[in-house]
């Protein structure tokens, strides 16, 4: 079974830091990424995908992502990181090649953002 | 754009009892997908409709669960014979996807977070 594994269960920034957030995944076909955003008391939002293409995607909020596929890994970045950032943020993939349609997430990271 | 709708958000019941959640997707998507989250977890997938057939089950979809989508619109998922091991947040997504589509994105719900006593 694919799994998602991000290794950073929590991470702590002062405002202004730069943020990258591992996510690496075990399929070894073609796959789409995705990452989302859950903030306190709010549902999972979307940030960015990746199906093809290039694979610097840039997401809202000024987030992006690289997909390496060499490393199994689509990592998250944002170059300074706000207050309002604060969050928990699941990366998933899901195969492309299979016919299957769930989304596998990783157990999460929050981030906590210090003013 | 309303979003994905799940009633009731919140739900206590005993051991033992029946419950049922309902999911109202985003209009017009036709794919949707039941998840089931644990505290410090991420989502884990359950199951997942194209209209009204239902395509896809997780080993985790346990004999007391069912879900339907009648007519292809809205979902309930019901759990029998509820477990203390059942108290989870149950997610809900939809998504819109042409033909047989591989890169459809899901859009989900506020949840409904059940607690078994």
């Amino acid at each position: 079974a694919q799994s998602v594994s991000q290794h950073n269960h929590h991470v702590i920034l002062s405002e202004a830091a730069s943020l990258e957030l591992g996510c690496n995944y075990s399929y070894g076909g073609t796959v789409n990424l995705f990452w989302y955003v859950q903030y306190p008391g709010q549902h999972l939002q979307l940030l960015l995908k990746y199906f093809s293409g290039d694979p610097l995607v840039k997401g809202i909020k000024g987030f992006e992502a690289e997909f390496i596929k060499s490393k199994f890994s689509f990592n998250l970045r944002k170059p300074s990181v706000q207050w309002s950032d604060t969050a928990e943020y699941f990366c998933a993939s899901n195969p492309m090649d299979t016919g299957r349609r769930a989304l596998t997430f990783g157990s999460g990271t929050r981030l906590q953002v210090q003013p | 754009d309303t979003g994905v709708s799940q009633d009731p958000r919140h739900k206590i019941t005993k051991r033992g009892q029946n419950v049922t959640f309902r999911c109202d997707p985003i209009s017009e998507h036709n794919r949707l997908y039941w998840y089931r989250q644990t505290l410090g977890q991420g989502p884990e997938f359950l199951t997942y409709f194209q209209n009204e057939a239902q395509l896809e089950k997780s080993r985790l979809l346990s004999d007391r669960f069912s879900a339907e989508r009648p007519k292809g619109s809205f979902s309930t998922l019901e759990i029998q014979r509820t477990e203390q091991g059942d108290s989870a947040m149950y997610l809900c997504a939809s998504s819109l996807a042409r033909g047989g589509s591989v890169a459809d994105t899901q859009y989900f719900g506020p949840g409904t977070r059940l607690t078994v006593l």
